[in-house]
C-alpha cells in the first residue's frame, strides 16, 4: 500500500516563529488532506490539496504531485497552534492512510 | 450542517464483553468510514460505506468486528469479545462520493478502554 511519511516528527517553537512542515508520499494519489488534532483528539480540516496551493489565514499549503510531496508553511505562530498534526493521502481507493504525524509546541 | 457526531465519547469496558459505538455522518454525506487511532500512531482505516453497502473492509477488522449501516445514514461498529488490544481512538468520517473535493470530514471520536 502506499507510504506516508511527515517530518519532522517534533517541533518545538516559540511563540511569532514560523515553520515548515514535510509529507512525502509513495505512489500517486487523489486526495491529500492536512490536519490537526487537538489535544481531546477532534481531526480539525486545515486543507484539501492534491494538488496546488492554498492559504487559510496563517497557515498554507502546497502540495507538488509530480514529486509526491507536500508541505504546511505555519506563519507568526500561536500557542493554539500547539497539537499534532497530521497528512493523509488517498490513492485508487476511498480510505485515507495517515502519516504518523508531526508534534508541535508552541512555547509563549 | 451539524458535522459528524458520535457516541459515546468514551467506554470502558472489561474484557470479553461486547461493545456498540454509533456514528452520524453529515446528513448529505453518502460516504461513512470508520478508523482506528492508537496512542501516538495516525489513524487506520477500518472499514468504509457508500449508502448502506460495505464497500471495503481493512484486514485490521477481524471476525470480532462488525460494522452495520442499515439505511444509509447512521452507523454502527460492534466489537465482540473485547481484548485489551481494542484499546483505542474509534473514528468515523463521512463524505461525498461526487462533485469536487471528496474532503472527509471527522467526528469527535469514541476513546474506548478495556480492562
Amino acid at each position: 500500500g502506499i507510504q506516508v511519511e511527515q517530518s519532522p516528527p517534533d517541533l518545538i517553537l516559540q511563540e511569532g516563529a514560523n515553520s515548515t512542515l514535510r509529507c512525502n508520499f509513495s505512489d500517486s494519489v487523489n486526495n491529500l488532506q492536512w490536519f490537526h488534532q487537538n489535544p481531546w483528539g477532534q481531526l480539525i480540516n486545515l486543507f484539501y490539496i492534491p494538488s496546488g496551493t492554498k492559504q487559510n489565514g496563517r497557515l498554507s499549503a502546497t502540495t507538488v504531485a509530480t514529486e509526491r510531496y507536500s508541505l504546511l508553511y505555519i506563519s507568526s505562530s500561536q500557542t493554539t497552534d500547539s497539537g499534532v498534526y497530521f497528512c493523509a493521502v488517498g490513492a485508487a481507493g476511498n480510505k485515507l492512510t495517515f502519516g504518523g504525524g508531526t508534534r508541535v509546541l508552541v512555547k509563549p | 450542517d451539524t458535522g459528524v457526531s458520535q457516541n459515546p465519547r468514551h467506554k470502558i469496558t472489561k474484557r470479553g464483553q461486547n461493545v456498540t459505538f454509533r456514528c452520524d455522518p453529515i446528513s448529505e454525506h453518502n460516504r461513512l468510514y470508520w478508523y482506528r487511532q492508537t496512542l501516538g500512531q495516525g489513524p487506520e482505516f477500518l472499514t468504509y460505506f457508500q449508502n448502506e453497502a460495505q464497500l471495503e473492509k481493512s484486514r485490521l477488522l477481524s471476525d470480532r468486528f462488525s460494522a452495520e449501516r442499515p439505511k444509509g445514514s447512521f452507523s454502527t461498529l460492534e466489537i465482540q469479545r473485547t481484548e485489551q488490544g481494542d484499546s483505542a481512538m474509534y473514528l468515523c468520517a463521512s463524505s461525498l462520493s461526487s462533485g469536487g473535493a471528496k474532503t472527509q470530514y471527522f467526528g469527535p471520536g469514541t476513546r474506548l478502554l478495556v480492562l
